[in-house]
Formats: structure tokens, C-alpha cells, sequence
């Protein structure tokens, strides 16, 4: 059971949008950063979010993040068949004093 | 370009121990705080250790004990001492780069090296 939750699978055509929710606590999503991860098989995670609703060099602004209270959001438009990959949320927990991440959603562009 | 490297993954008996590397470079490792990540097969992301600036390094629950992340500045590598293996304990397991200090944001990842802990 993942600290963060997030739901398993979403899905949506090529070209439309598409949110993934993350749920955390006061201890996580609440008083940290939240970041997202874009995980293909066989491959590197790579950050696609970092402080909420920040993007690294060389991500497009097709993806976007959202915190509000608890929760964060990830949102991905103009969706294209090179998007199907997990994604993660994660971010820092102090009751833990550790890392924690989503349980990863699977995203399929139909 | 950031780089990181790991090895040392294999095969391991249960209560076996396992030390792995992570060779870093395209960075000032000494300036930058780092973690390891592991995934299971047919499991998520799960974070496992991670080092800040100072030194400090945090554990997540289920390896606290029997693991021990380490760093080694003239090398600019990081290590992941790993002790009384069990099964669960098998995972490809990747070394990150933290963004900015906080270990909020890993923007580099390594490929990963697989951990498999079995008899």
C-alpha cells in the first residue's frame, strides 16, 4: 500500500486531455513539493514536474501539475500515443522521514 | 551531461548481502543530494535511501536496519550497502540525482541494476 494514491489506469484519445490525481496527508502532498515521473519499461524514470507545477528544460507545456491542499494533480493535453507510459507522483514525508511515491498510473492513449 | 551509473546488481541468497555502486559525473557530486529508487517486478516506484549535502541520510522503513547508503566525494560515487537480503528485496534498483537539495525532485536517473535475491 503506497503512501501516496493514485488511481491504477486512465485513458483518453489521441488528442484530448487527460488528469491524474495524486491523495496524500498533512505529512507529505500537504507542507512538501510534489513531483511527477514518467516511467517507460525498460527505461529511466524521468521528471516531468518538480515544485508543483514546474517543468525541467525540454519537457513540453503540454504537461502541467497542480497541489491544492493534500492532493496534486497532473495534467497532460493533446495527448499522443508516445505518451502511454506509468506515471508517478512523489514527494518528501516528514512523519516518515522519507521519500514516498504513488502507486503509478498507467496511462493508454486509445 | 549528468550521468549516473550504476553496478553491482546480481544474484543473491536470502540473508545474503550486496554492496552497489553508482558512478556519477557531468556534475559537482559533492554539491548535489542523491537517493536510490527500486522497483519490484510488477510493483511501482518505491524510494529507498537517500544522502543530503551535510551527510544525512534517511531510510525507508522496510530497509532501515540492513541497508546503508554511503557516498564517496573523490569518487564522486554513491553506495548502497545491502544486508540480510530477502526476497522482497528484489528489484531493479536506480540511483537519482535530487534537484535541489530537499529530496523532493530526482531529475537525473541512472538505468538501474537488477537485484534479484533468491535460492
Amino acid at each position: 500500500q503506497s503512501v501516496l494514491t493514485q488511481p491504477p489506469s486512465v485513458s483518453a484519445a489521441p488528442g484530448q486531455k487527460v488528469t491524474i490525481s495524486c491523495s496524500g496527508s498533512r505529512s507529505n502532498i500537504g507542507n512538501n513539493f510534489v513531483s511527477w515521473y514518467q516511467h517507460l519499461p525498460g527505461t529511466a524514470p524521468k521528471l516531468l514536474i518538480y515544485d508543483n507545477n514546474k517543468r525541467p528544460s525540454g519537457i513540453p507545456d503540454r504537461f502541467s501539475g497542480s497541489r491544492s491542499g493534500t492532493s496534486a494533480t497532473l495534467g497532460i493535453t493533446g495527448l499522443q500515443a508516445g505518451d502511454e507510459a506509468e506515471y508517478y507522483c512523489g514527494t518528501w514525508d516528514r512523519s516518515l522521514s522519507a521519500g514516498v511515491f504513488g502507486g503509478g498510473t498507467k496511462l493508454t492513449v486509445l | 551531461e549528468v550521468q549516473l551509473l550504476e553496478s553491482g546488481g546480481g544474484l543473491v541468497q536470502p540473508g545474503g548481502s550486496l554492496r552497489l555502486s553508482c558512478a556519477a559525473s557531468g556534475f559537482t557530486f559533492n554539491n548535489y543530494a542523491m537517493a536510490w529508487v527500486r522497483q519490484a517486478p510488477g510493483r511501482g516506484l518505491e524510494w529507498v535511501s537517500g544522502v543530503i549535502s551535510s551527510g544525512t541520510t534517511y531510510y525507508a522503513a522496510s530497509v532501515k536496519g540492513r541497508f546503508t547508503l554511503s557516498r564517496d566525494h573523490s569518487k564522486s560515487t554513491l553506495y548502497l550497502e545491502m544486508n540480510s537480503l530477502r526476497a522482497d528485496d528484489t528489484a531493479v534498483y536506480y540511483c537519482a540525482r535530487d534537484l535541489d537539495g530537499d529530496l523532493e525532485s530526482l531529475d537525473f536517473w541512472g538505468q538501474g541494476t537488477l537485484v534479484t535475491v533468491s535460492s
